[in-house]
C-alpha cells in the first residue's frame, strides 16, 4: 500500500470554481500535511502546510486534515486561469522524511 | 535567496554507462532528497539523507545509489543505466526539527537513457 494516495486527475474546472483536491495517508506517524504546486517546466513549490487536524485558511486557499480519518484535502475558492498547474500533497514526519502523493493536474479555463 | 542547484537540466546517456547527478544546496539543510517524476506516478522518493554520510532508502532505490560527502552536496548515482530509468530526477532539501519540512526544490535533470 502506498504511504499517500492522490487522486491524478486531470481535473478541469472553469474559471470562478471552487476546486476541491484530496490525499489519503495511511501512516499516523506522518504528522506534517503540505500542497506543493508545480507549474509546467519547474520544481514544485510549497502552497500550504499544516500540522494539526482542521482547517488552515490563506486567501483563496484552505488547507484541510483530518487526522482519525488519515485525509487532507486543499480547497481552492474562486478558481483562477493562473492557478493551473499541478498539485501535489505531502506528508513529513520527525526524522524528516517527505513522502509525496502522485499529484492532480489542474487546469482552469477563462 | 535559497537555491538548490542541480548539475544539468538534460542528459542523455547509454544503457549501462554509470550516471552522476549532484545537487547542491546552499541553506545549511540537514535533509536532502532524490525523486523521480514520471506522468501518472508523482514523486517518488529514491534516497534520502538526514546527515552527513547518512542515508536511508525511500520508496525506489533499486538500482540507484547516492553519496553524502559533505553536508551541501548529494549525489545520486546510477550505477549502470537502463532505460526505465528515463526520468524528470528532482532533488529537494529541508532543515531540520519540527515545522522544518518546507522543502526547497531543484529545477530538476531530464535523465535520457538510450
Amino acid at each position: 500500500q502506498k504511504e499517500v494516495e492522490q487522486d491524478p486527475g486531470p481535473l478541469s474546472v472553469p474559471e470562478g470554481a471552487i476546486v476541491s483536491l484530496n490525499c489519503t495517508y495511511s501512516n499516523s506517524a506522518f504528522q506534517y500535511f503540505m500542497w506543493y504546486r508545480q507549474y509546467s517546466r519547474k520544481g514544485p513549490e510549497l502552497l500550504m502546510y499544516t500540522y494539526s487536524s482542521g482547517n488552515k485558511e490563506d486567501g483563496r486557499f484552505t488547507a484541510q486534515v483530518d487526522k482519525s480519518s488519515k485525509y487532507i484535502s486543499l480547497f481552492i475558492r474562486d478558481s483562477q486561469p493562473s492557478d493551473s498547474a499541478t498539485y501535489l500533497c505531502a506528508i513529513g514526519n520527525q526524522g524528516g522524511k517527505l513522502i509525496f502523493g502522485q499529484g492532480t493536474e489542474l487546469s482552469v479555463k477563462p | 535567496d535559497v537555491k538548490v542547484t542541480q548539475s544539468s537540466r538534460y542528459l542523455v546517456k547509454r544503457t549501462g554507462e554509470k550516471v552522476f547527478l549532484e545537487c547542491v544546496q546552499d541553506m545549511d539543510h540537514e535533509n536532502m532528497f532524490w525523486y523521480r517524476q514520471d506522468p501518472g506516478l508523482g514523486l517518488r522518493l529514491i534516497y534520502f539523507s538526514y546527515d552527513v554520510k547518512m542515508k536511508e532508502k525511500g520508496d525506489i532505490p533499486e538500482g540507484y545509489s547516492v553519496s553524502r560527502e559533505k553536508k551541501e552536496r548529494f549525489s545520486l548515482i546510477l550505477e549502470s543505466a537502463s532505460t526505465n530509468q528515463t526520468s524528470m530526477y528532482l532533488c529537494a532539501s529541508t532543515g531540520p526539527g519540527t515545522g522544518k519540512t518546507e522543502a526547497f526544490f531543484g529545477q530538476g535533470t531530464r535523465l535520457t537513457v538510450v
